[in-house]
């Protein structure tokens, strides 16, 4: 089974330029997550998506921040413009809800974003 | 979703079991204990979790005390590539809820030594 994609795995831009990531989530994941990790920190849940819609959204600073999941299943993460403080790692997870029950998130490998 | 403590670091020799601390006394009733580890440069990966009763899988132990205010993770035969931060985490469970949300630490850096 493959995992969560995400790309770039890495990206370096100057500040004030915009910037975008993209998640492909395991197949039949119906719940898709965007986390920030700074250096040092656990990640940090930037915004989280069941099928095409954002149910929590309310950590995703949303003057420079945006997010998509078009057709509920690749999703994009865009930064317009990057600040310096924006560099970070930013992973995306997928899971599978349940009615009943618990269940895991799975991670990507993240892209690590540099901001000069 | 109550708060955890777990020590920075850790040593363990390669081969020997890992026994890896978590301070939850805040714990409600209703909330699970989860373990996700991070080994460099990947994203968390999921362990284990547990709600009163120890559990064990094919990569982990996990061992409740009885009043649940702490648990431990067991690696019972580490190796290197056991090297990564360990993140213990309280959530509450799913009952037809939506309470999906994962609050990491700073996780403990357990490293394996040859």
């Amino acid at each position: 089974e493959a995992g969560v994609v995400q790309s770039p795995r890495y990206k370096i831009i100057e500040k004030k330029q915009p910037v975008a990531f993209w998640c492909n989530p395991i197949s039949g994941h119906n719940t898709l997550y965007w986390y920030r990790q700074n250096l040092g920190q656990g990640p940090e849940l930037l915004i989280r998506y069941e099928n095409e819609e954002a149910v929590d959204d309310s950590q995703l600073p949303k003057d420079r921040f945006s997010a998509e999941r078009l057709k509920g299943v690749d999703s994009t993460l865009k930064i317009q413009p990057a600040e310096l403080g924006d560099s970070a790692v930013y992973l995306c997870a997928s899971s599978l809800r349940r009615v009943v029950g618990d269940y895991e998130q799975y991670f990507g490998p993240g892209t690590r974003l540099t901001v000069t | 979703d109550a708060k955890t403590t777990q020590p920075p670091s850790m040593d363990c020799a390669e081969g020997r079991a890992a026994n890896l601390p978590c301070n939850h006394s805040t714990i409600s009733g209703n909330e699970y204990v989860y373990w996700y580890r991070q080994i460099h440069s990947q994203g968390p990966q999921y362990i284990i979790h547990g709600l009163k009763n120890n559990e064990t899988n094919e990569m982990a132990s996990l061992i409740i005390t009885e009043d649940r205010k702490s648990s431990t993770l067991i690696l019972p035969h580490a190796t290197l590539r056991d090297t990564a931060v360990y993140y213990c985490i309280v959530r509450r469970g799913l009952r037809g809820g939506s309470n999906y949300k994962l609050t990491f630490g700073k996780g403990t850096l357990l490293t394996v030594n040859p």
